[in-house]
């Protein structure tokens, strides 16, 4: 079946330090890859995606190309704020004929200090 | 253009007791999806409704069901409570034409089963 293997975290990083979230998967045929962020007390929100193989999704400073070869979509941004603190997800869909429901990695909640 | 709306927000229950969550889907979209978020076990997937069908299902046992109506707004039932049913309630809205959508969280309903 299908699988989203994202980093452990927590990810506590000082104001204007560099991040990266990497988020493997696994699925047949070509899936759909999500960046998802939910904020404290909220839902999740879109905060990017690409569709095939070598787009690149961008949002907010944040970046995520899609690595059919090495199976990846490692989330980054150059430089992030105190804002930026949430938990992320990465996600899939569209593989093995579920192309409406969303498989989720575990999440990774990052913390930024001033 | 109004976002997806969860009713109620929070909701407290005995275990034994039933409980009916509500989601309106964003205007136009016709696919909804519903969402278990628990600490342990993450996202996971309940079902997806488009034009009154349930389309896909996650793997929860019977005692969960949803219902869509002909509007697109969506109801899940959980029939004979368990503490383990404790949970973030997601309800997502999407067009349903394809895995590339976007799925648009509801801010999600907070269920205390005690």
């Amino acid at each position: 079946g299908n699988s989203v293997t994202q980093m452990e975290g927590p990810v506590t990083l000082s104001e204007e330090a560099f991040l990266t979230i990497n988020c493997t998967y696994t699925a047949t045929g070509y899936p759909s890859l999500f960046w998802y962020v939910q904020y404290p007390g909220e839902g999740l929100q879109l905060l990017l995606k690409a569709t095939k193989a070598d787009d690149k999704g961008s949002n907010k400073g944040f970046e995520a190309t899609y690595r059919k070869e090495t199976t990846s979509f490692h989330l980054e941004k150059g430089s992030v704020q105190v804002s930026d603190s949430a938990v992320y997800f990465c996600a899939l869909s569209g593989s093995g004929g579920s192309n409406y429901k969303l498989t989720f990695g575990k999440g990774t909640l990052l913390t930024v200090n001033p | 253009k109004a976002g997806v709306t969860q009713t109620p927000r929070y909701l407290i229950k005995t275990r034994g007791q039933q409980v009916t969550l509500s989601c309106s889907p964003i205007s136009g979209h016709r696919s909804v999806s519903w969402y278990q978020q628990t600490p342990g076990q993450g996202l996971q997937f309940l079902f997806e409704y488009f034009s009154e069908t349930q389309r896909n299902k996650g793997n929860f046992p019977g005692r969960f069901s949803g219902r869509q109506f002909s509007n697109s707004r969506s109801e899940m039932n959980v029939s004979t409570l368990e503490l383990g049913d404790s949970a973030l309630y997601l309800c997502a809205s999407s067009l349903g034409q394809g895995k590339q959508e976007t799925q648009y969280f509801g801010p999600g309903t907070r269920l205390l089963v005690l």
